[in-house]
């Protein structure tokens, strides 16, 4: 069965310190993975793609990693900011039907002052 | 340059009424989408449609319609509300089918009582 899965559910760390998320997909074969950013009573906004060949893209104080040999990616974020209070959703497409694009349930973050 | 845009916002419907959620984007793209989300789950795509004229089911069809009226709108018809799709329904639109970014409207928030 096709799913991407997150971790932690939800995160709080302080302002100013740095943090990491987690996704694991089973999606195959595989197109990209994005993640998305989700403020609350918002649509989500695209922060990075990568392909099958691309290990690392960056935006910014944002940094995804893919590894799709294990299907695994993370999203640091670095010196987190207020701002960066939102769900981050990590989103895979495939080549097949049932796979066409699967959202991941996401990670809630909070930045505390 | 308003991006998406969804009516409305807010609704409260009875079991067994009918409405549609109206979407509309200005970006000259040639795919739009349905999702829904719920709490604790990811976005789940209810209908999309590839170019003007075509419409097609994903993983979550049963007790809707759509219908792409031209390039810029794509609407979403409950017939016969139902509890269970209680709901924040979400639309998108992409240049490329699944593969491009998707970019969000602001949601539309479904009470069905």
């Amino acid at each position: 069965k096709n799913q991407v899965e997150q971790s932690p559910q939800s995160l709080i760390i302080l302002e100013g310190k740095n943090c990491t998320l987690q996704c694991n997909y089973t999606v195959s074969p595989f197109s990209n993975l994005r993640w998305y950013k989700q403020d609350t009573g918002r649509g989500p906004v695209s922060l990075t793609i990568m392909t099958f060949s691309e290990n690392t893209k960056s935006n910014g104080r944002y940094t995804a990693t893919l590894d799709a040999d294990t299907k695994q990616s993370s999203l640091h974020i670095t010196a987190s900011q207020l701002s960066d209070s939102a769900s981050y959703i990590c989103v895979v497409s495939g080549y097949s039907s049932a796979s066409k694009i699967i959202f991941g349930s996401g990670t809630r973050l909070s930045i505390r002052p | 340059n308003a991006g998406v845009t969804q009516t409305p916002k807010f609704q409260v419907l009875k079991t067994g009424q009918s409405m549609t959620l109206q979407c509309a984007q200005d970006m000259n793209h040639n795919s739009m989408y349905w999702y829904r989300q719920d709490p604790g789950m990811g976005l789940r795509l209810i209908y999309y449609s590839a170019s003007e004229g075509t419409t097609d089911k994903g993983e979550v069809p049963n007790g809707y319609n759509v219908s792409r009226l031209n390039k810029r709108e794509f609407s979403l018809r409950l017939e016969s509300a139902a509890p269970s799709q209680t709901s924040v329904y979400f639309c998108a639109s992409s240049g490329q089918l699944f593969s491009d970014e998707q970019f969000f409207g602001p949601g539309t928030r479904l009470t069905v009582l």
